[in-house]
């Protein structure tokens, strides 16, 4: 089975513009989760998706949006980018809603200049 | 916000060596569980020890659960220098099932 890929694995950003990341889960996983990683806040939780919908969501402003296709790949997306969104970028599937184990991606390291 | 501390923060150890890594959480929980990652890299899975277990193995892997104390412990027996890694712990509670993860144990084993 192939695991987690997200794509790109690098981006350099400019301050003010927007930039999406993908993820694609294992096969059979409809549970997507993204998490921020940084040196100073650890790994944060930003949101999960299942079925299309989100059914979770961190505390995060509402620059940080994602959505999530019919065939279980999920996008993030960040508008107006701050050089504090400067992170690795997590994403995790689940095989369920009810299964805590989570799989994750290789990340896509986001650096705003 | 972490629902979990991890500890100590950075640990130094010679290979063979025992490694022990602490977390320490703040509400009831239904599973807890251990991941590693390389540096840069993704995490990956270790131990998933369920809130009516006490303790669990795999390899050279131990984890302890004490839900009095609401604590876990990581041991790592016979250090490689290949176990040179962060070490996160991560629970989840009610019905969300999302890990929610410290903020991570550096371990370098010197070969």
């Amino acid at each position: 089975k192939a695991g987690v890929t997200q794509t790109p694995r690098y981006l350099i950003k400019t301050r003010g513009q927007q930039v999406t990341l993908s993820c694609s889960p294992i096969s059979g996983h409809r549970s997507v989760s993204w998490y921020q990683q940084t040196p100073g806040q650890g790994l944060q939780f930003l949101f999960e998706y299942f079925s299309e919908t989100q059914r979770n969501k961190g505390n995060f402003p509402g620059r940080f949006s994602g959505r999530q296709f019919s065939n279980s790949r999920s996008e993030m997306n960040v508008s107006t980018l701050e050089l504090g969104d400067s992170a690795l970028y997590l994403c995790a599937s689940r095989s369920s809603t009810g299964n805590t184990e989570a799989f994750f991606g290789q990340g896509t390291r986001l650096t705003v200049v | 916000s972490q629902q979990g501390e991890e500890d100590p923060q950075a640990l130094s150890i010679q290979e063979g060596e025992n490694a022990t890594m602490n977390c320490s959480y703040k509400t009831s929980i239904n599973n807890l569980q251990w991941y590693r990652q390389n540096s840069g890299r993704g995490l990956v899975h270790l131990i998933l020890i369920r809130s009516n277990e006490r303790e669990k193995h795999s390899g050279r892997l131990r984890v302890t659960l004490d839900t009095s104390k609401k604590s876990s412990s990581l041991l790592i027996t016979a250090s490689r220098a290949a176990d040179t890694a962060s070490y996160f712990c991560a629970t989840d509670s009610g019905g969300s099932y999302i890990p929610t993860f410290g903020r991570g144990t550096s371990l370098i084993v010197h070969p």
